[in-house]
């Protein structure tokens, strides 16, 4: 079956830019969380829905990153007036219900570049 | 110090050899641990998921949990190329957080 799909796999931008990431989580999975990894570092977490709301956001590093998702499906990442250390691969992972008892399965990401 | 420890090597062995990946944690409140592989420019890919404490094993992979040291290890039998990745250790606690903390990931090499 398909699994978690983001876009564009590949994003590369000026300084100063918006981006929006993309993530479609696996059908009928209501849980969906954003990480990011830089360079030869762990995963980082950003964000986590539960069907559309977000319980927990508490890893957005500044008021620049937002993220929406429509009902239990797409959800989007963005980020306004990049910087150059917002760089880095932005990971999706979406579970079956949310809770920690749920492994979460990830997608390929999106690699920024912010030059 | 970091909630998660892990050694990012690299970790270079001969093909067959039995491969040991470690990490440790500080944070009691850890009770669900995950091993995950990840292949250069892809996502993580969940091998191993465990519940508290004790081992669990499926094929040639080996997940233990020992709470009272705060340690968690993979053991990896027979290891073949296609083993070659980052390992990356990940665990979460059983309510208010949902998020999983990761390691850093160690680099394995397994040479032909």
């Amino acid at each position: 079956g398909a699994g978690v799909s983001q876009s564009p796999s590949n994003k590369v931008t000026e300084k100063g830019k918006d981006v929006e990431l993309r993530c479609d989580p696996i059908s009928g999975h209501t849980a969906l969380y954003w990480y990011r990894q830089r360079l030869g570092q762990g995963l980082e977490f950003l964000i986590y829905f539960q069907g559309n709301s977000a319980p927990d956001k508490s890893g957005l590093p500044s008021d620049r990153f937002s993220a929406e998702r429509t009902g239990e499906s797409v959800s989007t990442l963005t980020i306004q007036r990049t910087q150059q250390e917002d760089s880095a691969v932005y990971l999706c992972a979406s579970s079956p219900k949310g809770g920690s008892n749920q492994p979460q399965h990830f997608g390929d990401g999106t690699r920024l570049s912010i030059l | 110090q970091k909630e998660v420890e892990q050694d990012p090597g690299p970790l270079s062995v001969p093909e067959g050899a039995i491969v040991s990946l470690n990490c440790t944690y500080s944070n009691s409140a850890f009770q669900y641990f995950m091993w995950y592989r990840q292949y250069s420019r892809k996502g993580p890919e969940l091998l191993m998921y465990t519940y508290s404490s004790g081992n669990k094993e499926d094929g040639r992979f080996t997940a233990q949990v020992d709470k009272s040291s705060k340690y968690i290890s993979l053991f990896i039998r027979d290891s073949q190329p296609s083993d070659s990745a980052t390992y990356l250790c990940a665990m979460s606690a059983t309510s208010g957080t949902y998020k999983y903390i990761f390691g850093t990931g160690t680099r394995l090499k397994v040479l032909a």
